[in-house]
């Protein structure tokens, strides 16, 4: 079945760059959309963007200035960069797969974990 | 945009039925019928349970429904089970083509 693993470094400084990837093993990235959430320690799910295989994008008005997604068919991978960030952006990063362009995730990946500290 | 209303906690007894609520505005869950409803362990990963508002992805107990009334939005959890005690949050697509989370409710089996 569809697998989705998260990769990328556990500790970001401040105002540098979160570059996130997750590779989608099982099954195709082609028809389907690909969501990132996040949730911060203890608290819950904050919904960060879509994209479609197709390279369509569509990203949370409050981080929208910040977030940039982009997917490689060739490689069925998926990438999230948040540049500037700051504490507040530490969180596990999870990639999911969406049925259509509506919220309903119906594959998760583990999650990854980024702290932003100096 | 603002993160979907749900209460912060919910309990029950065993073999009881709980509802929880997700309240949002004629802009997200009232202008829509696509709700979905996660499940999340603590320390692990959500599990959609209802989408599009009160259907079941294959696999999901029948013991879990969804509704909606105006912008509000209604988890029911009958005879509920130890394994029920989750942290749960539902989600609405919205005016502005975009996904927003509530706040999450917490499901404590007494």
């Amino acid at each position: 079945q569809v697998q989705l693993q998260e990769s990328g470094p556990g500790l970001v400084k401040p105002s540098e760059t979160l570059s996130l990837t997750c590779t989608v093993s099982g099954g195709p990235i082609t028809t389907y959309y690909w969501s990132w959430i996040r949730q911060p320690p203890g608290k819950g799910l904050e919904w960060i963007g879509y994209i479609y295989y197709s390279g369509t994008t569509n990203y949370n008005p409050s981080l929208k200035n910040r977030v940039t997604m982009s997917v490689d068919t060739s490689k069925n991978q998926l990438s999230l960069k948040l540049s500037s960030v700051t504490a507040a952006d530490t969180a596990v990063y999870y990639c999911a797969r969406a049925l259509g362009s509506l919220p309903y995730m119906d594959v998760w990946g583990k999650g990854t974990t980024v702290t932003v500290s100096s | 945009q603002s993160a979907l209303t749900q209460p912060a906690s919910v309990s029950g007894s065993p073999g009881q039925s709980i509802t929880i609520s997700c309240t949002g505005t004629s802009s997200d869950v009232g202008g829509y019928n696509y709700v979905s409803w996660y499940q999340q362990h603590p320390g692990k990963v959500p599990k959609l349970m209802i989408y599009g508002v009160s259907d079941r992805p294959s696999g999901v107990s029948n013991r879990f429904s969804g509704s909606k009334s105006g912008n509000t939005a209604s988890l029911t959890i009958s005879g509920l089970q130890a394994d029920d005690e989750a942290d749960y949050y539902c989600t609405s697509y919205t005016s502005s083509t975009t996904y927003v989370f509530g706040t999450g409710t917490k499901v404590t089996v007494l």
